[in-house]
């Protein structure tokens, strides 16, 4: 069972906004300002798509954006795309000097 | 560009050790702020943190794992290298290893690219 809990999936229509929860507690998320997302295809390595709550890595669209309330991270997709779908996951470090990760959450564009 | 090639076994019987090499270009573990760090999938489930390696030599572990791993650097060889003892077939996964870029501070554990992947079944 993984630290930080996601949905298992969510969905929606191409041009929509979907919204991807991550929840911690505050000896992770709450308490630091280092939050990550990845999304991975089947079969292929991860890609960093957020890191530090809200920051995007040179080449990701400005599609994708992170933040933070309390012990709960989210990232946001906006004006969704079919070559979105994937597997999405949510990361944290942690008041251990450890890093935890969530449970994943696959998008399905209907 | 930074990558990241893995090397290493498919297949370990258990109770062996599992020793994977992670060389990478494009980037140096001499550099003030980067480090490389291991990420283990098993089949169909969520990622795992295993553990991180600074510039400086610092390393972080997984505490429930942190009594079977090493990790260590050659820096002539631009290489991390990741040891598991005592291999079971519940470590059966899929095993990552992936850059941490310069930032701030070293809490900041985005992991920015990765490897291949190494998928490696414990098996005897």
């Amino acid at each position: 069972q993984s630290a930080l809990t996601q949905p298992a999936s969510v969905a929606g229509s191409p041009g929509q906004s979907i919204t991807i929860s991550c929840t911690g507690t505050s000896s992770d998320i709450g308490g630091f300002n280092y939050v990550s997302w990845y999304r991975q295809d089947p079969g292929k390595a991860p890609k960093l798509i957020i890191y530090d709550v809200s920051h995007r890595p040179s080449g990701i669209s400005h599609r994708f954006s992170g933040s933070k309330s309390g012990n709960t991270a989210s990232l946001t997709i906006s004006g969704l795309q079919p070559e979105d779908e994937g597997d999405y996951f949510c990361s944290s470090y942690t008041s251990s000097s450890t890093l935890d990760f969530g449970g994943g959450t696959k998008l399905t564009v209907l | 560009q930074i990558t990241l090639k893995q090397s290493g076994p498919t297949l370990v019987k258990p109770t062996q050790t599992l020793t994977l090499t992670c060389t990478f270009s494009g980037v140096s573990l001499t550099t003030g702020g980067v480090g490389v760090g291991w990420i283990r999938q098993p089949p169909g489930k969520a990622l795992e943190w295993l553990g991180v390696i600074y510039w400086d030599d610092d390393k972080w572990y997984s505490p429930s794992l942190k009594s079977r791993l090493t990790i260590t650097k050659d820096t002539s060889k631009n290489q991390v290298i990741l040891t598991m003892t005592n291999m079971d077939p519940v470590d059966t996964a899929t095993y990552y290893c992936a850059h941490r870029p310069v930032t701030s501070s070293r809490r900041s554990l985005g992991f920015d690219p990765w490897g291949q992947g190494t998928q490696v079944t414990v098996s005897s």
